[in-house]
């Protein structure tokens, strides 16, 4: 069963307007999300989090949205620019005493952004 | 080193030998982190460590993975007579420590392709 689902494989969009990429989880002892971006030939690098006890996060051009009632969250991306071309992991943990945080990620969404 | 390292960056092996992957954490982090992707998936958790106790490893498939880290520092994922299905990418991720937020923050390595004919 995918507890983190992002069920947009790909997402296009112009230089400059506004990209917004979604994800849904099904594991209400999720307390922390993040976002990874990936470029070919590299491994995921870390680009924002959020905890449960927010819900908008914000950095720079990107912000992420908590809808804890609807176990959803959304990256946004303004203004979207040709270098945020990558493909985007949501990924959740959950708060395990004494222990690391393993990550659970979605299957990634592909993102375009046209010049 | 500046980030994580893993080799080989690409193995290529024939159905029933054994492989072993190798992983160089960011020096001083405390965790260590196995995962396995697939084509068009995202990241699959296998194991980890803090320091050089594996703490879990639910996400071992099968009792032909193995994961060490006797150091505390570089850890080997072995696969024993390796099958067709355990073609993928192997990523390696380390982080400070175990705590909220930052803390927990993961720096993936750029994996090692496994393909087993």
């Amino acid at each position: 069963d995918q507890q983190v689902k992002q069920n947009s494989p790909s997402l296009s969009v112009q230089e400059g307007r506004i990209s917004i990429l979604n994800c849904d989880y099904t594991n209400s002892m999720f307390d922390y999300f993040l976002w990874y971006k990936k470029y070919p030939a590299e491994g995921p690098t870390f680009l924002i989090s959020i905890s449960s006890i927010k819900d908008k996060n914000e950095d720079g051009r990107f912000t992420v949205f908590l809808n804890k009632s609807a176990k959803h969250l959304s990256l946004h991306i303004v203004p979207s620019q040709p270098g945020d071309s990558a493909v985007y992991f949501c990924a959740a943990s959950a708060d395990v005493i004494g222990s690391a945080r393993q990550l659970t990620f979605g299957s990634g969404t592909q993102l375009t952004v046209l010049p | 080193g500046a980030g994580v390292s893993q080799s080989p960056r690409y193995k290529v092996t024939k159905r029933g030998q054994d492989v072993a992957l190798r992983c160089d954490p960011i020096s001083g982090h405390v965790s260590l982190y196995w995962y396995r992707q697939a084509l068009g998936q995202g990241p699959e958790f296998l194991t980890y460590f803090n320091y050089e106790a594996q703490q879990d490893k639910s996400g071992l498939p099968n009792d032909r993975f193995s994961a060490e880290r006797p150091e505390g520092s570089i850890s080997t994922l072995t696969i024993q007579r390796t099958e067709q299905r355990d073609s993928a990418m192997y990523r390696c991720a380390s982080s400070l420590g175990w705590g909220r937020g930052r803390y927990n923050e993961q720096f993936f390595g750029p994996g090692t392709r496994l393909t087993v004919l």
